[in-house]
């Protein structure tokens, strides 16, 4: 089947600018993470939704950032006010339910580029 | 909060050779040590994974080994081949606390020398 995906793949944007980036979890997935990856870095996590409850936002690392879950599938994480040091691949992740299995599958990533 | 030790942070093996990866975790809550193998500009992909009531699994070349005492797992990767020339990713998470970030360690870049 389909799996996560991301839009758009790349985006290069000037510093100030506000952001959106958008991820389609795997359908019938009920938990949906979002990760960043800096350059020759592992993943950093930003924020998780599972079903209904109050997202854990603990990741964020400025409130420069936010991120909506819509209908319990689609997402959008938002950063206003860009600045360089959020150029990254921003990485969303899906799993069929965050408390009886924990495999997270990956969707290929959108690369911000702040300039 | 959880921190992940990753290490080598490259490792070169011939191929043929075995390649050992290795991490060191904080939480002696957490419970789930996935791996991701991530090819150069793809998307982390999910290769082993174990769970804190299991010491080994195998699946084909690739095992993962825990030792909750020590709070370490380890990657093993026999009969290395060229298309395993990737970077490696450990993880960790708590599970079952309400929320299932994985915590990442930094990466080991494997190249496998034909």
């Amino acid at each position: 089947g389909a799996g996560v995906s991301q839009s758009p793949s790349n985006k290069v944007t000037e510093k100030g600018k506000d952001v959106e980036l958008r991820c389609d979890p795997i359908s019938g997935h009920t938990a949906l993470y979002w990760y960043r990856q800096s350059l020759g870095q592992g993943l950093e996590f930003l924020i998780y939704f599972q079903g209904n409850s109050a997202p854990d936002k603990s990741g964020l690392p400025s409130d420069r950032f936010s991120a909506e879950r819509t209908g319990g599938s689609v997402s959008t994480l938002t950063i206003q006010r860009t600045q360089q040091e959020d150029s990254a691949v921003y990485l969303c992740a899906s799993s069929l339910e965050g408390g009886r299995t924990y495999e997270q599958y990956f969707g290929p990533g959108t690369r911000l580029t702040v300039t | 909060g959880e921190n992940v030790e990753q290490h080598p942070s490259t490792l070169s093996v011939q191929e043929g050779d075995s390649a050992v990866i290795k991490c060191t975790y904080s939480d002696s809550a957490s419970n789930y040590f996935p791996w991701y193998k991530q090819e150069l500009g793809k998307r982390p992909q999910l290769i082993i994974d174990i769970r804190s009531n299991v010491g080994e699994k195998k699946d084909q070349r690739i095992a993962v080994t825990l030792n909750k005492t020590a709070k370490h797992f380890s990657l093993h990767i026999t009969e290395t081949q060229p298309e395993d020339s990737a970077v490696y990713f450990c993880a960790a998470t708590r599970g079952g606390a309400g929320s299932y970030q994985l915590t990442f360690g930094k990466g080991t870049k494997l190249s496998v020398i034909p």
